[in-house]
């Protein structure tokens, strides 16, 4: 049974790009989320999704982030205009189970933003 | 509304001596603890997780933590480091319907 995966592992853009970042979940899991974590920082929360459907968006910039987990494929984080601030680690997980926060998650091995 | 403290940003241990990762956590009902660790370059694997049972919970590789009601700790242990510790270890709190909050984080150096 694969892991969570994450691609593209590593992600160069220039300012005013966009990024695209996707997460396979694991297999059976129907609940993803999205973290950032900024060097020498813990992650933070970004978004819940389950399919087809935002759960939780509380974390998410109010501009240039959206997130979606469409009934087919992978979940896409889409950061829109990218600035050097949006560099960093992007780390999505993903949990069987429907009882949200509190199920263990099970994380990717990140996306590697660069921003120049 | 739930946060957690990690009281130590860098804790460093001889190889074979115990290892203690402190963590405090602030939440207003029964929350739901966890310790992850994450190696250089790569994702967060879980370690162990508190739900309100055993208030010692054991983890993989030899790690433990104590639920401390009291205290609101739910500090890591390990007997005896090994170099293969050596990563950054992340405590996390979710309460019942919020996200997961994360520590700031703890690295662990282990000297040989």
């Amino acid at each position: 049974n694969a892991g969570v995966m994450q691609n593209p592992r590593h992600l160069v853009r220039r300012r005013g790009q966009e990024a695209r970042l996707r997460c396979s979940p694991m297999k059976g899991h129907s609940h993803v989320y999205w973290y950032r974590q900024l060097p020498e920082e813990g992650l933070k929360f970004m978004v819940y999704l389950q399919k087809e459907n935002i759960i939780d968006e509380s974390g998410m910039p109010k501009e240039r982030f959206s997130a979606e987990f469409p009934k087919e494929g992978p979940s896409i984080l889409r950061i829109q205009q990218v600035v050097r601030g949006d560099s960093a680690a992007y780390f999505c997980a993903s949990s069987p189970l429907a009882g949200g926060y509190q199920e263990t998650q099970y994380f990717g091995p990140g996306t590697r933003l660069l921003v120049l | 509304a739930q946060s957690v403290t990690q009281l130590d940003s860098h804790v460093s241990v001889s190889e074979g001596t115990p290892v203690l990762l402190r963590c405090n956590y602030s939440s207003s009902y029964s929350p739901s603890l966890f310790w992850y660790v994450q190696h250089p370059n790569k994702g967060l694997q879980l370690l162990l997780k508190y739900t309100s049972a055993a208030t010692l919970v054991k983890g993989i590789n030899g790690f433990e933590a104590e639920f401390k009601k009291s205290e609101t700790s739910f500090h890591l242990t390990k007997p005896s480091a090994h170099m293969s510790d050596a990563a950054e270890y992340f405590c996390v709190v979710s309460d019942p319907g919020n996200d997961m909050r994360f520590g700031a984080g703890t690295r662990l150096t282990v000297k040989p």
